[in-house]
């Protein structure tokens, strides 16, 4: 069974840095291409950033380009997010999510983290 | 960018009632598009790819049609477990990007 969970989320002041996590389970971790993708409260699905399985292509929304950093561990099984300089327009569950073959499309989300910024 | 918009944002509608779900694009995608359902409080499941492909488990009252610019996602005799959030989302090109959803409410 595919389990994605999420952890480091919380409370940050305005321009502080919080590091996300993804434990990935029950998938081959390094064969797949995986993405993070955000919910402010009461909002719709924006798409945050994707790291291809080997780390070779990485892409951002222009919304966190210079602020937040994707990176995963293959031999950890584990994708992160390194967000700096926070904003309050950052706060939002942040879904890790795993894209299918490379393809594009997502079929498996985590359950979310909520990451809160605010003084 | 591609920009989508998702029509309507709002929908009411009763169980048995066939339910349909526009999204159009800023440009042609082909049919690298995708469905998603969401429930409150819960993570977005994949109901649809390749604008058309039923995912995995998935009830075959769930269809979607469409390439290029126009798609459409419908649901044939909508059940209770149906009322929820539903997005759509290019990925053509990166950014990838989601419509601004569907609420399906119960009339």
């Amino acid at each position: 069974e595919v389990q994605l969970v999420e952890s480091g989320g919380g409370l940050v002041k305005p321009g502080g840095s919080l590091r996300l996590s993804c434990a990935a389970s029950g998938f081959t971790f390094s064969s797949y291409s995986m993405n993070w993708v955000r919910q402010a409260p009461g909002k719709g699905l924006e798409w945050v950033s994707s790291i291809s399985s080997s780390s070779s292509y990485i892409y951002y929304a222009d919304s966190v380009k210079g602020r937040f950093t994707i990176s995963r561990d293959n031999a950890k099984n584990s994708l992160y997010l390194q967000m700096n300089s926070l904003r309050a327009e950052d706060t939002a569950v942040y879904y890790c999510a795993r894209e299918d073959d490379s393809s594009g499309y997502i079929d498996y989300w985590g359950q979310g983290t909520l990451v809160t910024v605010s003084s | 960018v591609i920009w989508m918009t998702q029509s309507p944002s709002l929908l009411s509608a009763s169980t048995g009632d066939r339910v349909t779900i526009s999204c159009r694009m800023s440009q042609g995608i082909s049919s690298y598009l995708a469905w998603y359902q969401q429930k409150p409080g819960k993570a977005p499941e994949l109901l649809i790819y390749a604008a058309s492909t039923l995912q995995s488990g998935v009830p075959s009252r769930f269809s979607g049609s469409g390439s290029g610019t126009d798609f459409t996602l419908t649901i044939s005799c909508l059940q209770s477990e149906d009322f929820a959030t539903y997005y759509c989302q290019q990925y053509y090109s990166f950014p990838w990007t989601f419509g601004q959803g569907t609420k399906v409410e119960i009339k």
